[in-house]
């Protein structure tokens, strides 16, 4: 099925840090979501977009929605240990009969080193 | 205020069998939405409710099918169990009716399901 691409798969990084990840699809979306996930755990959400050029921050998370419609982009600045998991962009596609279905992509596995 | 909540939390069947998961939103929450999550994987749409009625249906077989409540709990069965339903089963709900650009899906702990 349709799937967002999210980049990296993967990211170790040292405390403090700066984290940058982003999703991008051919199709256009009128909604951006970023959740993080802990293991066992369901997705928590943490920054939802609505209007293309959105920028929108939370805390030391930062994440903006594309121009065009079609990708998306959360930051996280002076990373702390509690930030380990995974992330997930996620898109409701504009149009269609798609109703309040979100598009998932396959997530950012995030690792602090202390 | 309690957040979605799922049960149960852990199952294990075998091939064949059929599973009943439940699911109860957010107090006030009328829409009721289902995702497949296999490992490593992000959530794949099932199914969405809303106001008791089906308003979104995902790629999966007849094998899958849902219903919501009066109160707006719902539940999703699965019959005759193949080896790679194995996966966790997210329920989210919101308060916006479905399509509407501001809706914002929550999502419960899950059930973790492993069919042997």
């Amino acid at each position: 099925g349709q799937q967002l691409n999210q980049s990296p798969q993967s990211m170790f990084i040292q405390e403090g840090e700066d984290v940058s990840m982003n999703c991008t699809s051919s199709s256009i979306f009128n909604t951006w979501l970023w959740y993080k996930q802990d293991p066992g755990e369901g997705p928590v959400l943490l920054i939802a977009l609505y209007k293309a050029g959105e920028l929108t921050s939370n805390g030391r998370l930062t994440a903006q929605f594309g121009i065009t419609r079609k990708d998306s982009f959360l930051n996280i600045s002076a990373s702390i240990p509690s930030d380990v998991g995974i992330y997930f962009c996620a898109g409701r596609l504009a149009g269609g009969t798609s109703y309040g279905k979100l598009t998932f992509g396959q997530g950012t596995i995030l690792t602090v080193h202390p | 205020d309690a957040g979605v909540t799922q049960s149960p939390t852990h199952l294990i069947k075998t091939r064949g069998q059929h599973v009943t998961l439940r699911c109860s939103p957010i107090s006030g929450h009328k829409s009721v939405s289902w995702y497949q999550q296999v490992l490593g994987q992000g959530p794949q749409f099932i199914f969405q409710y809303y106001e008791k009625e089906e308003r979104g249906r995902g790629n999966f077989p007849d094998r899958f099918s849902a219903r919501q409540f009066p109160n707006y709990s719902s539940e999703l069965n699965v019959n005759a169990l193949l080896l790679g339903d194995s996966a966790l089963y997210l329920c989210a709900s919101s308060l916006d009716k479905p399509g509407l650009a501001a809706e914002t899906q929550y999502f419960g702990p899950g059930t973790r399901l492993l069919v042997l």
